[in-house]
């Protein structure tokens, strides 16, 4: 089955800073990657996924970049801001699961 | 437009005994995927249901069971609870399939096992 993996566990950046997180799948037939963040005493919440027929995405402050062939994709903060302390998970799914790695605690400083 | 429910929000059990978490999906949606959380281990995936069938089943075992009914509300029940059942077990609801969608996520239940 696909399991996911995640890193860094954890990340402390100044606030302007850029952040980065990445993981990795086993499944290659996995096609669906999204990105949650996950506030104090909050479910995570969706803030950018990306489909398998895109190598790149972005909104704003965040981009995702996939690379299929050595199955990992990573999510990219720039300019970071107090407020984008929280957990962030990634996750992948083929038709089958939807599996999630293991969280990114990220703390951003002022 | 309301968010996904669930009740209750905070739970304290005994081992041995059962337990009942509900879940309240987005008006509209008809999956409903629970997830176990505990720290270090992320969201490990329980099981989905849609239109009132279980889709997949995650590895768990078979203390943990959920149903779904005609209203898209589900619950999932743990029996015979141990000390490593303590978890936040989140509910997720989507318009299809989890495996493609943008999952919304509930507040989660924070399960405590004494």
């Amino acid at each position: 089955g696909e399991n996911v993996e995640q890193h860094p566990s954890t990340l402390s950046v100044q606030e302007g800073d850029s952040a980065v997180i990445k993981c990795t799948y086993s499944d290659s037939a996995s096609n669906y990657f999204p990105w949650y963040k996950q506030e104090l005493g909050k479910g995570p919440q969706l803030i950018i996924d990306i489909r398998s027929n895109v190598g790149e995405k972005k909104d704003q402050r965040i981009a995702v970049t996939l690379n299929k062939t050595a199955k990992h994709f990573s999510l990219h903060i720039t300019e970071t801001q107090p407020e984008d302390s929280a957990v962030y998970f990634c996750a992948a799914s083929n038709t089958d699961k939807l599996i999630f790695g293991t969280g990114t605690r990220l703390q951003v400083f002022p | 437009k309301a968010g996904v429910t669930q009740t209750p929000r905070y739970l304290i059990k005994t081992r041995g005994q059962q337990v009942t978490l509900s879940c309240s999906p987005i008006s509209g949606h008809r999956s409903v995927s629970w997830y176990q959380q505990t720290p270090g281990q992320g969201l490990q995936f329980l099981f989905e249901y849609f239109s009132e069938t279980q889709r997949n089943k995650g590895n768990f075992p078979g203390r943990f069971s959920g149903r779904q009914f005609s209203n898209s509300r589900s619950e999932m029940n743990v029996s015979t609870l141990e000390l490593g059942d303590s978890a936040l077990y989140l509910c997720a609801s989507s318009w299809r399939e989890s495996t493609n969608e943008k999952l919304f996520f509930g507040s989660g239940t924070q399960l405590s096992v004494l």
